[in-house]
């Protein structure tokens, strides 16, 4: 199993640029989820997914669209970026049920620069 | 929404002493308490975690400690090691699923 895999592992962006970082898992888990960590922070939720078809907001979701169209995969896409989305993003995977809580798995990371 | 707050934010320690990180949080509804460690550019990983309905849980170095009544866990590490050193972030999932809020983290540093 190769996890939760992310690409890129960096990018820089320009203001105003659009683009989609991507996210995949093989452990056929139904959460997913996309943090941001900025220098001396914790993780902030912003967007998550507890099956194909269906996502939710986080705590921080402006300027981040995302889909689920399949299990696998959970892109992030930013709009149009600014310098205020210069951090590292990380995504996650979980098993999921109601009213349960689990392990959450995370990838390695994409670290993103926005000029 | 759920707030948690982790102290101290850095903390140093001497080869084989103990160490202990605090988190409150604010939401009673809060059933789920996961620790992560977190290397210099590496990934956050579970260590440790605890659920609500149970008070303390160990495992070999490392224990954690839950008061629901005052809201607040504790993650204990004993006979720290140099590899011990990292970042460590509490979390807590304020509903019954997997959104998790996190502390801001505290920086541990084991000196040899």
């Amino acid at each position: 199993n190769a996890g939760v895999t992310q690409t890129p592992k960096f990018q820089v962006l320009k203001t105003g640029q659009s683009m989609t970082l991507q996210c995949a898992q093989d452990m056929n888990h139904e959460y997913m989820s996309w943090y941001r960590q900025d220098p001396g922070m914790g993780l902030r939720l912003i967007h998550y997914s507890v099956g194909a078809g269906i996502t939710d907001q986080g705590e921080v979701p402006n300027g981040y669209n995302v889909s689920r169209s399949t299990t696998e995969d959970f892109p992030l896409r930013l709009l149009s970026a600014a310098p205020s989305q210069t951090s590292v993003y990380f995504c996650a995977s979980s098993l999921y049920s109601t009213g349960s809580s689990y392990e959450q798995y995370f990838g390695p990371g994409t670290r993103l620069t926005v000029t | 929404g759920e707030n948690v707050e982790q102290h101290p934010s850095t903390l140093s320690v001497q080869e084989g002493d103990s160490a202990v990180i605090k988190c409150t949080y604010s939401d009673s509804a809060s059933n789920y308490f996961p620790w992560y460690k977190q290397e210099l550019g590496k990934r956050p990983q579970l260590i440790i975690d605890i659920r609500s309905n149970v008070g303390e849980k160990k495992d070999q170095r490392i224990a954690v400690t839950l008061n629901k009544t005052a809201k607040h866990f504790s993650l204990h590490i004993t006979e720290t090691q140099p590899e011990d050193s990292a970042v460590y972030f509490c979390a807590a999932s304020f509903n019954a699923g997997n959104m998790l809020t996190f502390g801001g983290g505290t920086r541990l540093m084991v000196k040899p």
